[in-house]
């Protein structure tokens, strides 16, 4: 059963820093593997999809590396801001098309100005 | 790009009554569409998934009976929460699958709260 684990659970970091939130996954049989942010009582925004055959993708300040043979996938956010202060979600689709994600547990960012 | 409609954003009812939460999928089709529940500082769990035109497939430990789920049309699954208690008290969001390629779009959530 796959199982995802986001580390830390909590980040706070002052303006302008750059971070690394990390993702692990026990099955690494996987279709792709999304990021995403979710603000307080908000529904999701997807930021950054990987393809299983893909080792990374980048949106603006945000990077998303995947290394699917040892289950990790890492997301960094280059100079921080305030408005940055939200819930990231890893979430792993299976090798198959159609099926649900499995989502972490997330890292809650807190960036102070 | 797809977009997912999900109403209402936020339901507060008495213990005993039913609330229905409609998904859409506004401008694409979805053969399957997801239902998720997150509970407070916990991840979102999958419920069940639902296929147009045939019974949803539940999670383990979701009841069937409790969370009724229609999926009628190629656009617009529904969940039925049944009879809702205060335990019920959660946060909903539905998914639709982009053509069957993995690539899930989002409602907002329904904001559910059983009193």
């Amino acid at each position: 059963k796959q199982e995802v684990t986001q580390i830390p659970a909590a980040l706070s970091v002052p303006e302008g820093e750059n971070l690394v939130l990390n993702c692990s996954f026990t099955d690494s049989a996987i279709y792709n593997l999304q990021w995403f942010r979710q603000d307080p009582g908000k529904g999701l925004t997807s930021l950054l999809l990987i393809q299983s055959s893909q080792r990374e993708q980048t949106s603006g300040r945000l990077n998303a590396s995947l290394d699917k043979s040892s289950g990790r996938s890492t997301l960094y956010i280059a100079a921080s801001q305030p408005g940055d202060s939200a819930t990231y979600l890893c979430a792993v689709a299976s090798n198959q098309a159609g099926t649900a994600l499995i989502f972490g547990k997330g890292t809650t960012l807190s960036v102070s100005s | 790009g797809a977009v997912v409609s999900q109403h209402p954003s936020r339901v507060i009812c008495k213990s005993g009554t039913s609330v229905k939460i409609e998904c859409r999928s506004l401008d694409f089709q979805a053969t399957t569409m997801f239902w998720y529940r997150q509970f407070p500082k916990q991840s979102l769990m999958l419920m069940a998934t639902s296929n147009e035109g045939s019974k949803a497939t539940y999670e383990q430990g979701v009841e069937k009976d409790k969370f009724l789920i229609n999926h009628a049309s190629l656009t617009l699954s529904t969940l039925t929460v049944t009879s809702a208690h205060p335990e019920d008290s959660s946060f909903y969001i539905c998914s639709a699958d982009g053509q069957g390629k993995s690539i899930q779009y989002f409602g907002a959530g329904t904001r559910l709260s059983v009193l």
